[in-house]
């Protein structure tokens, strides 16, 4: 049974980075499959912010390309989001989740709250 | 690239049939099989329900299946259950090698 939880800390400041880590249990990411992060703002609907492989491929949604990053530790069972330059409007929640079949979303972590604020 | 659109709220009565829309262009849902729905109650993470327009993973209930026209998809859910209220959003793949998520749909079990 494949299990995802995310960490990381729950207040960032406008313009600084956004880290949070994902670990992955019951699976090996280094085994296949890509690796998402997701996030819904509050009230909001659901964004797919990218998708990154154990190989090195990794795609984004374009309106967050140039801020964003996602990388893996497959030692540490773990993968990572880090968005650059944050402000007001990447206040969410952020779901870390496993690519299946290429193209939808199996398995999801509870999501972490992130609120950028001064 | 742009959210798929889909109705913001649906209802029905239980034991009723819902039918929730998810429209697309030509770059995503009209030109790829690769639809998927989410399944959202409220405080908790999407739950995958149907995946490539019309089919289910393990576990979850026949009352609920895809399909497609064109650049629209949908998802019906038959039989309707209390439990079925929550929030739907459907997803696809995109000529670009991304993904896209629908807006969402607040279903509701009157």
């Amino acid at each position: 049974q494949v299990q995802l939880q995310e960490s990381g800390p729950r207040l960032v400041r406008p313009s600084e980075t956004l880290s949070l880590t994902c670990t992955v249990s019951g699976y090996s990411i280094s085994s296949g499959f890509f690796w998402s992060w997701i996030r819904q703002p509050p009230g909001k609907g659901l964004e797919w912010i990218g998708s990154a492989s154990h190989t090195g491929s990794a795609f984004y949604t374009p309106s967050l390309k140039s801020r964003v990053t996602i990388s893996m530790d497959t030692s540490k069972k773990q993968f990572f989001l880090r968005l650059n330059s944050v402000t007001a409007a990447d206040t969410a929640v952020y779901y870390c989740a496993r690519e299946w079949r290429g193209d939808c979303f199996d398995n999801w972590g509870q999501g972490t709250p992130v609120t950028v604020s001064s | 690239q742009s959210a798929l659109t889909q109705p913001p709220s649906v209802s029905g009565s239980p034991g009723q049939a819902v039918t929730i829309s998810c429209t697309g262009t030509s770059s995503d849902v009209g030109s790829y099989d690769r639809v998927s729905w989410y399944q959202q109650p409220p405080g908790t993470a999407p739950k995958l329900i149907i995946y490539e327009v019309t089919n289910r993973p393990s576990g979850v209930p026949d009352r609920f299946s895809g399909s497609k026209s064109g650049d629209t998809a949908s998802l019906t859910i038959s039989g309707l259950q209390a439990e079925d209220e929550a929030d739907y959003y459907c997803s696809s793949y995109t000529s670009t090698a991304t993904l896209v998520f629908g807006g969402g749909t607040k279903l509701t079990v009157l």
